[in-house]
């Protein structure tokens, strides 16, 4: 089945300071893959995503890049902001016409002036 | 502005109750989906539903079923609400047959059972 293993938080940084979070997946099929961010009290909402390999998704200053060698699409940002801090989930699509989404358990990020 | 509105932000319930969680779209979707949000578990898959009067087991959809009468609509129910359903619930809808297809979420219903 699908799984997808992200990095364990909560992760705390400074303003300006360069942030990765680690995403590595398991899927049937070829998945596209996507990171979603929840800002407190709200739902998640999409924040890049790619379907095929060595795709870029990008979006607000942050990347991640579909590695199929190595089953990753690590979250990176070369300057955080305090506006920056929510928790961030890593997801995969894959399988059937339906296109469920499979998300990992999701990494709190706080962002400090 | 795309929507997906959860009738409830905030719920209290006692134990035993029959809850009804509902969620509606105004995007004309075909998959509508319901996830539990609980500390340390991420987001967990309850059922979704690919067209009206369709509906799939999620990974946890012991406790809880479904109904989607008409496309706009996905509701959850809980059948005999229990202390270890208390947690956030999400709805999303998304369109069908794209593999690269955003989910859209509502804002969430924060449920307590107790």
């Amino acid at each position: 089945g699908n799984s997808v293993t992200q990095m364990e938080g909560p992760v705390t940084l400074s303003e300006e300071a360069f942030l990765t979070i680690n995403c590595t997946y398991t899927a049937t099929g070829y998945p596209s893959l996507f990171w979603y961010v929840q800002y407190p009290g709200e739902g998640l909402q999409l924040l890049l995503k790619a379907t095929k390999a060595d795709d870029k998704g990008s979006n607000k200053g942050f990347e991640a890049t579909y590695r199929k060698e190595t089953t990753s699409f690590h979250l990176e940002k070369g300057s955080v902001q305090v506006s920056d801090s929510a928790v961030y989930f890593c997801a995969l699509s894959s399988g059937g016409s339906n296109y469920k989404l499979t998300f990992g358990k999701g990494t709190l990020l706080t962002v400090n002036p | 502005d795309v929507k997906v509105t959860q009738s409830s932000r905030y719920l209290v319930k006692r134990t035993g109750e029959k809850v009804f969680l509902e969620c509606v779209q105004d995007m004309d979707h075909e998959n509508m989906f319901w996830y539990r949000q609980d500390p340390g578990l991420g987001l967990r898959l309850i059922y979704f539903s690919y067209d009206v009067k369709m509906k799939e087991k999620g990974d946890i959809p012991e406790g809880y079923s479904v109904s989607r009468e008409k496309k706009e609509r996905f509701s959850l129910i809980l059948e005999s609400a229990s202390t270890n359903q208390t947690s956030m619930y999400l709805c999303a809808s998304s369109l069908s047959g794209r593999r690269d297809t955003e989910a859209f979420f509502g804002q969430g219903t924060r449920l307590t059972v107790v």
